[in-house]
């Protein structure tokens, strides 16, 4: 679904760097979030953000922030990257009908050596 | 919080034959329960929900059907095809907003 992106596509890094992951949509959806996806886990939830004034952890928020810059667009931040936060990420949004479809965007690998 | 258990892990059928993935949740005030497909290298996508208010939903050769009462939701595949190979992750959520808390996901491969 191009309307969602995410950029870098993929992204290798050393153990202590900062490192922003970024996401838009072109939607006119309300609702963003973060997953996370490590094989044999699904996919988990880092943070959530309902409107550009409201943030919510998730239930594997430690290590890791948010930013809702606008309803477009939602960044993913790993202050201090460590091994074990190698991953797919995949960011996602929705709006506020019955409908309740999440769309997601077509995925950042990240590699912390 | 809410937790969903997705089973089997993995499952190989001939393609033709039929798949049932099973996925049990926790939380009884979970009322919306959407599956998710993702082929190798793809995003996840929608490919079927459900509401508390139905017991069962159809659409060509997909089905999923909810027990309330069990707090249990099954997909079902019909006269699977090699393109069916994916995995599938099943959700819950109280609806309308909601977050969506997932399975851990079951690895399908149809076998021609």
């Amino acid at each position: 679904d191009a309307d969602v992106t995410q950029t870098p596509r993929n992204r290798i890094t050393k153990t202590g760097k900062r490192i922003m992951l970024e996401c838009s949509q072109t939607k006119g959806h309300d609702r963003m979030y973060w997953y996370r996806q490590d094989p044999g886990l699904g996919l988990r939830l880092i943070y959530y953000s309902f409107d550009v004034k409201d943030i919510n952890k998730g239930e594997i928020s430690d290590g890791y922030s948010v930013s809702r810059q606008a309803q477009a667009k939602f960044s993913l931040s790993l202050e201090s990257a460590i091994p074990n936060q190698t991953a797919l990420y995949f960011c996602a949004t929705s709006d506020f009908t019955a409908q309740e479809t999440q769309y997601f965007g077509p995925g950042t690998r990240l590699l912390v050596l | 919080g809410e937790n969903v258990e997705q089973h089997p892990s993995t499952l190989s059928v001939q393609e033709g034959d039929s798949a049932v993935i099973k996925c049990t949740y926790s939380d009884s005030a979970s009322n919306y329960f959407p599956w998710y497909k993702q082929e190798l290298g793809k995003r996840p996508q929608l490919i079927i929900d459900i509401r508390s208010n139905v017991g069962e939903k159809k659409d060509q050769r997909i089905a999923v059907t909810l027990n309330k009462t069990a707090k249990h939701f099954s997909l079902h595949i019909t006269e699977t095809q090699p393109e069916d190979s994916a995995v599938y992750f099943c959700a819950a959520s109280q609806g309308y907003g909601n977050k969506l808390v997932f399975g851990a996901g079951t690895i399908l491969r149809v076998k021609s």
